[in-house]
Protein backbone atom coordinates (compact mmCIF):
# COMPACT_ATOMS: atom_id res chain seq x y z
CA UNK A 1 0.00 0.00 0.00
CA UNK A 2 1.75 3.39 -0.35
CA UNK A 3 -1.09 5.52 0.46
CA UNK A 4 -0.30 8.12 3.16
CA UNK A 5 1.30 7.07 6.28
CA UNK A 6 1.63 8.81 9.67
CA UNK A 7 3.57 8.03 12.52
CA UNK A 8 2.88 7.25 15.78
CA UNK A 9 -1.12 6.25 15.46
CA UNK A 10 -1.49 7.22 19.30
CA UNK A 11 0.63 9.43 21.28
CA UNK A 12 -0.21 9.77 25.36
CA UNK A 13 1.67 12.09 27.37
CA UNK A 14 1.76 14.62 30.22
CA UNK A 15 0.96 18.24 29.76
CA UNK A 16 3.84 20.64 29.28
CA UNK A 17 5.99 17.62 27.17
CA UNK A 18 6.68 18.33 23.54
CA UNK A 19 5.65 15.62 21.05
CA UNK A 20 6.62 15.46 17.14
CA UNK A 21 4.64 13.69 14.78
CA UNK A 22 5.72 12.06 11.38
CA UNK A 23 3.60 11.97 8.13
CA UNK A 24 5.21 10.66 4.63
CA UNK A 25 2.88 11.20 1.49
CA UNK A 26 2.31 9.41 -0.96
CA UNK A 27 5.52 9.41 -2.96
CA UNK A 28 5.10 11.88 -5.83
CA UNK A 29 2.79 14.59 -4.56
CA UNK A 30 4.15 17.23 -3.99
CA UNK A 31 1.44 19.03 -1.71
CA UNK A 32 1.25 18.46 1.92
CA UNK A 33 -1.63 18.91 4.85
CA UNK A 34 -1.86 19.19 8.01
CA UNK A 35 -5.57 19.40 9.84
CA UNK A 36 -6.41 18.96 12.93
CA UNK A 37 -9.88 16.69 14.08
CA UNK A 38 -11.89 16.98 17.57
CA UNK A 39 -14.17 14.57 18.72
CA UNK A 40 -17.43 15.49 16.77
CA UNK A 41 -15.94 17.88 14.54
CA UNK A 42 -15.08 17.77 11.16
CA UNK A 43 -11.03 18.24 10.91
CA UNK A 44 -9.97 21.85 10.46
CA UNK A 45 -7.06 23.03 8.44
CA UNK A 46 -3.36 24.00 10.36
CA UNK A 47 -0.48 24.01 7.36
CA UNK A 48 0.53 23.65 3.77
CA UNK A 49 3.34 22.62 2.26
CA UNK A 50 4.37 22.85 -1.44
CA UNK A 51 7.46 20.70 -1.70
CA UNK A 52 9.30 22.05 0.97
CA UNK A 53 7.68 25.76 1.35
CA UNK A 54 5.74 26.10 4.07
CA UNK A 55 3.04 28.41 1.91
CA UNK A 56 0.43 28.64 4.26
CA UNK A 57 -0.35 28.58 8.44
CA UNK A 58 -4.11 28.52 10.21
CA UNK A 59 -4.70 31.26 13.42
CA UNK A 60 -4.79 27.87 14.80
CA UNK A 61 -1.58 27.22 14.93
CA UNK A 62 0.12 28.88 17.86
CA UNK A 63 3.29 29.38 18.46
CA UNK A 64 3.69 26.17 20.22
CA UNK A 65 3.10 24.59 16.78
CA UNK A 66 5.81 24.27 14.38
CA UNK A 67 5.96 21.79 11.04
CA UNK A 68 8.62 21.56 8.75
CA UNK A 69 8.81 19.41 5.49
CA UNK A 70 12.75 19.16 4.37
CA UNK A 71 13.62 18.16 1.13
CA UNK A 72 9.89 18.14 0.00
CA UNK A 73 9.52 14.40 0.92
CA UNK A 74 8.02 13.44 4.77
CA UNK A 75 6.70 15.82 7.14
CA UNK A 76 6.64 16.70 11.13
CA UNK A 77 4.73 18.59 13.32
CA UNK A 78 6.06 19.78 16.53
CA UNK A 79 3.92 20.84 19.65
CA UNK A 80 5.72 22.41 22.40
CA UNK A 81 4.65 22.74 25.99
CA UNK A 82 1.18 20.93 25.18
CA UNK A 83 -1.67 21.21 26.70
CA UNK A 84 -5.06 19.55 27.19
CA UNK A 85 -6.62 21.36 24.77
CA UNK A 86 -3.97 20.32 22.38
CA UNK A 87 -6.00 16.80 22.42
CA UNK A 88 -7.05 15.62 18.96
CA UNK A 89 -6.67 13.28 16.19
CA UNK A 90 -3.85 15.27 13.76
CA UNK A 91 -4.81 14.43 9.62
CA UNK A 92 -1.89 14.59 7.32
CA UNK A 93 -2.85 14.70 3.85
CA UNK A 94 -0.97 14.96 0.09
CA UNK A 95 -2.12 16.09 -3.39
CA UNK A 96 -0.53 15.87 -6.69
CA UNK A 97 -0.43 19.51 -8.09
CA UNK A 98 -2.74 19.29 -11.29
CA UNK A 99 -4.11 15.68 -10.51
CA UNK A 100 -7.38 17.82 -9.40
CA UNK A 101 -5.48 18.36 -6.44
CA UNK A 102 -7.41 15.83 -4.81
CA UNK A 103 -6.36 14.85 -1.17
CA UNK A 104 -5.39 11.58 0.41
CA UNK A 105 -5.64 11.39 3.87
CA UNK A 106 -3.47 9.27 6.30
CA UNK A 107 -4.75 7.47 8.98
CA UNK A 108 -4.22 10.10 11.61
CA UNK A 109 -2.13 10.37 15.14
CA UNK A 110 -4.28 10.49 18.43
CA UNK A 111 -2.85 12.77 20.52
CA UNK A 112 -4.06 12.63 23.98
CA UNK A 113 -2.70 15.46 26.63
CA UNK A 114 -3.05 14.06 30.73
CA UNK B 1 -15.89 33.24 4.62
CA UNK B 2 -16.28 29.91 3.37
CA UNK B 3 -18.45 27.53 5.35
CA UNK B 4 -20.27 24.02 5.07
CA UNK B 5 -23.24 23.03 7.13
CA UNK B 6 -24.56 19.24 7.13
CA UNK B 7 -27.43 17.85 8.46
CA UNK B 8 -27.00 16.70 12.43
CA UNK B 9 -26.60 12.57 12.97
CA UNK B 10 -26.88 10.02 13.78
CA UNK B 11 -28.82 9.43 10.58
CA UNK B 12 -30.39 6.18 11.60
CA UNK B 13 -31.63 3.33 8.71
CA UNK B 14 -32.74 -0.19 7.89
CA UNK B 15 -30.36 -2.09 5.09
CA UNK B 16 -32.40 -0.96 1.83
CA UNK B 17 -33.53 1.88 2.92
CA UNK B 18 -33.24 5.31 0.82
CA UNK B 19 -29.81 7.78 2.22
CA UNK B 20 -30.25 11.07 2.23
CA UNK B 21 -27.54 13.34 4.18
CA UNK B 22 -28.17 17.50 3.40
CA UNK B 23 -24.81 19.51 2.52
CA UNK B 24 -25.48 23.02 1.86
CA UNK B 25 -22.33 26.08 1.43
CA UNK B 26 -21.06 29.14 1.56
CA UNK B 27 -18.35 30.20 -0.24
CA UNK B 28 -17.29 33.57 -2.35
CA UNK B 29 -16.90 32.22 -5.65
CA UNK B 30 -17.44 28.67 -7.08
CA UNK B 31 -15.49 25.79 -4.83
CA UNK B 32 -15.64 22.17 -5.82
CA UNK B 33 -17.54 20.08 -3.66
CA UNK B 34 -16.36 16.75 -2.09
CA UNK B 35 -18.04 13.74 -0.09
CA UNK B 36 -15.23 12.31 2.14
CA UNK B 37 -16.25 8.91 4.14
CA UNK B 38 -14.55 7.65 7.80
CA UNK B 39 -15.23 4.37 8.63
CA UNK B 40 -15.00 3.30 12.42
CA UNK B 41 -11.26 2.99 12.56
CA UNK B 42 -10.05 4.33 9.70
CA UNK B 43 -8.90 7.55 8.03
CA UNK B 44 -11.01 9.80 5.94
CA UNK B 45 -11.36 8.62 2.40
CA UNK B 46 -12.99 10.69 -0.69
CA UNK B 47 -16.06 8.95 -1.52
CA UNK B 48 -16.73 11.34 -4.57
CA UNK B 49 -16.14 15.22 -5.97
CA UNK B 50 -17.56 17.43 -8.75
CA UNK B 51 -16.09 20.60 -9.37
CA UNK B 52 -18.81 22.70 -11.17
CA UNK B 53 -22.45 23.41 -11.24
CA UNK B 54 -24.54 20.42 -12.06
CA UNK B 55 -22.15 18.20 -12.08
CA UNK B 56 -22.83 14.75 -10.52
CA UNK B 57 -20.34 12.33 -8.76
CA UNK B 58 -20.83 9.12 -7.90
CA UNK B 59 -18.61 6.18 -6.33
CA UNK B 60 -19.84 2.41 -4.71
CA UNK B 61 -24.09 3.96 -5.42
CA UNK B 62 -23.85 6.96 -3.45
CA UNK B 63 -24.25 10.00 -6.17
CA UNK B 64 -24.42 13.75 -5.31
CA UNK B 65 -25.24 16.66 -7.81
CA UNK B 66 -23.84 20.22 -7.52
CA UNK B 67 -26.69 22.32 -6.94
CA UNK B 68 -25.50 26.11 -7.73
CA UNK B 69 -28.54 27.33 -7.26
CA UNK B 70 -29.23 25.66 -4.05
CA UNK B 71 -25.63 25.52 -3.32
CA UNK B 72 -26.11 22.61 -1.49
CA UNK B 73 -24.46 19.39 -3.00
CA UNK B 74 -26.63 16.63 -1.12
CA UNK B 75 -25.52 12.84 -0.41
CA UNK B 76 -27.71 10.23 -1.75
CA UNK B 77 -27.76 6.39 -2.22
CA UNK B 78 -31.04 4.44 -2.93
CA UNK B 79 -30.32 1.13 -0.86
CA UNK B 80 -28.27 1.19 2.01
CA UNK B 81 -26.43 -2.04 3.43
CA UNK B 82 -24.65 -2.46 6.96
CA UNK B 83 -21.29 -1.78 5.72
CA UNK B 84 -22.32 1.98 4.68
CA UNK B 85 -21.98 2.46 8.41
CA UNK B 86 -19.85 5.36 8.96
CA UNK B 87 -19.28 9.50 9.39
CA UNK B 88 -19.77 11.67 5.88
CA UNK B 89 -18.30 14.68 6.15
CA UNK B 90 -19.03 17.24 3.01
CA UNK B 91 -16.18 19.31 2.18
CA UNK B 92 -15.25 22.46 -0.04
CA UNK B 93 -12.58 23.85 -1.58
CA UNK B 94 -12.16 27.01 -3.67
CA UNK B 95 -10.16 26.65 -7.12
CA UNK B 96 -8.39 29.51 -6.63
CA UNK B 97 -5.89 30.76 -4.75
CA UNK B 98 -4.97 28.20 -1.87
CA UNK B 99 -6.36 25.27 -1.86
CA UNK B 100 -7.52 23.94 1.53
CA UNK B 101 -10.48 21.97 2.01
CA UNK B 102 -13.41 23.40 4.66
CA UNK B 103 -15.54 20.23 5.96
CA UNK B 104 -18.53 19.96 7.85
CA UNK B 105 -18.93 18.64 10.77
CA UNK B 106 -20.02 15.14 9.66
CA UNK B 107 -23.00 13.30 9.74
CA UNK B 108 -23.01 9.53 11.42
CA UNK B 109 -24.97 7.05 9.12
CA UNK B 110 -25.75 3.75 11.30
CA UNK B 111 -27.36 1.02 9.20
CA UNK B 112 -29.23 -1.71 10.92
CA UNK B 113 -30.02 -5.33 9.31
Amino acid sequence: DTGVSQDPRHKITKRGQNVTFRCDPISEHNRLYWYRQTLGQGPEFLTYFQNEAQLEKSRLLSDRFSAERPKGSFSTLEIQRTEQGDSAMYLCASSLEGDSDTQYFGPGTRLTVL
Amino acid sequence: GNSVTQMEGPVTLSEEAFLTINCTYTATGYPSLFWYVQYPGEGLQLLLKATKADDKGSNKGFEATYRKETTSFHLEKGSVQVSDSAVYFCALRMNTGFQKLVFGTGTRLLVSP
